[in-house]
C-alpha cells in the first residue's frame, strides 16, 4: 500500500542553521501539506501545496519558512535559520488522489532538534 | 473558524473494558471528521472519517465513531480494549472539503492496563 515517507526520521541543527525536511508524498496525489508538533502539544497545521503553489499558510509560516516541489515527486520544507522554538516533530501529509481523495495521509514525521 | 475539543487528556481503561474518547467540534458549515491514532514514535494513522455519509462510522482495528450534529460531538469507541489499543487519538475537523487544513484537537492518552 502506498505510504507518504519522510526523511531523515531525525535532524539535529544548530540555532541559525538552514535545514530541509524532506517528504515524497503518496504517487498520485495532488496536495500537499506540512504539520508540525511540538513536544506535549497539539498537532499544527503549518502550510498546504497545490498546483505548484502555496494555497494556504499559518501565522507560524513566516519568512524564514518555504517550500518546494523541485521534482515529480518530493515536497520539501526549508527552514532558513533555525530558532531553538523551531524543534518539533514535522509531518507531511498528501491527499487528493484516486485513493479516499478527501483524507490526508502522514508520514512518520521528522524529530528536528534545534540546539 | 473550525476547532476541536478532546476531553481528557488522559483516558485509562482496563483491558476488555469499552473506550470512549470524546470529541466537540465547533464549525460554521457541516465538517468533515477524522480521528487519528499516533503510537509511540511513530506518525499519525488514520482510524476512521465522517463525510456526510453514514453517521455512524466504523474505522480499522475495531473502533467506530458516530457524528451528532445536534451535540456537535463526533466520539470514539470501541467495545473491548487492547494492550496494543494504547497510543495518542486525535481528533481533527476540516471545513466541508477534503483538501483543507485539518484542525486537531489536543489529543487524547489512551492507557489499558491488564
Amino acid at each position: 500500500e502506498p505510504e507518504v515517507t519522510q526523511t531523515p526520521s531525525h535532524q539535529v541543527t544548530q540555532m541559525g542553521q538552514e535545514v530541509i525536511l524532506r517528504c515524497v508524498p503518496i504517487s498520485n496525489h495532488l496536495y500537499f501539506y506540512w504539520y508540525r508538533q511540538i513536544l506535549g502539544q497539539k498537532v499544527e497545521f503549518l502550510v498546504s501545496f497545490y498546483n505548484n503553489e502555496i494555497s494556504e499558510k499559518s501565522e507560524i509560516f513566516d519568512d524564514q519558512f518555504s517550500v518546494e516541489r523541485p521534482d515529480g515527486s518530493n515536497f520539501t520544507l526549508k527552514i532558513r535559520s533555525t530558532k531553538l522554538e523551531d524543534s518539533a516533530m514535522y509531518f507531511c501529509a498528501s491527499a487528493g488522489g484516486s485513493r479516499e481523495a478527501d483524507t490526508q495521509y502522514f508520514g512518520p514525521g521528522t524529530r528536528l532538534t534545534v540546539l | 473558524a473550525q476547532s476541536v475539543t478532546q476531553l481528557g487528556s488522559h483516558v485509562s481503561v482496563s483491558e476488555g473494558a469499552l473506550v470512549l474518547l470524546r470529541c466537540n467540534y465547533s464549525s460554521s458549515v457541516p465538517p468533515y471528521l477524522f480521528w487519528y491514532v499516533q503510537y509511540p514514535n511513530q506518525g499519525l494513522q488514520l482510524l476512521l472519517k465522517y463525510t456526510s455519509a453514514a453517521t455512524l462510522v466504523k474505522g480499522i482495528n475495531g473502533f467506530e465513531a458516530e457524528f451528532k450534529k445536534s451535540e456537535t460531538s463526533f466520539h470514539l469507541t470501541k467495545p473491548s480494549a487492547h494492550m496494543s489499543d494504547a497510543a495518542e487519538y486525535f481528533c481533527a475537523v476540516n471545513p466541508n472539503t477534503g483538501f483543507q487544513k485539518l484542525v486537531f484537537g489536543t489529543g487524547t492518552r489512551l492507557l489499558v492496563s491488564p
